[in-house]
């Protein structure tokens, strides 16, 4: 199984600072299948990023993820009221499909 | 506009079954796989497993001996079982339709809104 680690567990920022999130999957994640949800209070995650880097549908611009083998990182540029949520990696190219425990994002 | 519903008892019993069942509307359950994920109060996705509309499945191992999925096409539903319950399974139970593909692996583009399943006496 392979275990994904976020870190900070909590990040605190200001509307407008830029915000890194980082995943760590504790073996390669081949092809890159990591993928970054977001998450607001009573509802359901949304997919933000596939592939690592790719933006799903919909998601603005400011939103970036990279990284590959076993370190990932989400970026958010010019942090909006509304991107202040709980993130999400999670890994999809071996089963079980883990998650990382998750980073909230937060205003300071 | 696909939409998915949850539905079953939100306070189940230590060591009785746990039964979800997830309805479908504004769209086929023809043609994909579909997820289960649950989150306990306060911490963070623990995912269930998934399966396809033919019936074929996938668990976590953590969960494979007490998780049973089916599904039923003339319903346009599909449903979660878990027996043997006990406290660390209370948990938001969500599920979801793994209809984004890319690169021949699919993640899930829609969720229900999740229903609170709490274990106890």
């Amino acid at each position: 199984e392979i275990v994904l680690t976020q870190s900070p567990g909590t990040l605190s920022l200001s509307p407008g600072e830029r915000a890194t999130l980082s995943c760590r999957a504790s073996q390669s994640v081949s092809s890159n299948y990591l993928a970054w949800y977001q998450q607001k209070p009573g509802q359901a995650p949304r997919l933000l990023i596939y592939g690592a880097s790719s933006r799903a549908t919909g998601i603005p611009d400011r939103f970036s993820g990279s990284g590959s083998g076993t370190d990932f990182t989400l970026s958010i540029s010019g942090l909006e009221p509304e991107d202040f949520a709980v993130y999400h990696c999670q890994q999809y190219t071996t089963s079980p499909r883990t998650f990382g425990q998750g980073t909230k994002l937060e205003i300071k | 506009q696909v939409q998915l519903q949850e539905s079953g008892p939100g306070l189940v019993k230590p060591s009785e079954t746990l039964s979800l069942t997830c309805t479908v509307s504004g769209g086929s359950i023809s043609g994909y796989f579909w997820t289960w994920i649950r989150q306990p109060p306060g911490k963070g996705l623990d995912w269930i497993g998934f399966i396809h509309f033919t019936g074929s499945t996938d668990y976590n191992p953590s969960l494979r001996s007490r998780v049973t999925m089916s599904v039923d096409t003339s319903k346009n539903q599909f449903s979660l079982k878990m027996s043997s319950v006990t406290a660390a399974d209370t948990a938001v139970y969500y599920c979801a339709r793994l209809g984004f593909c890319s690169g021949g692996a699919c993640l899930a583009d829609y969720w229900g809104q999740g229903t609170l399943v709490t274990v106890s006496s």
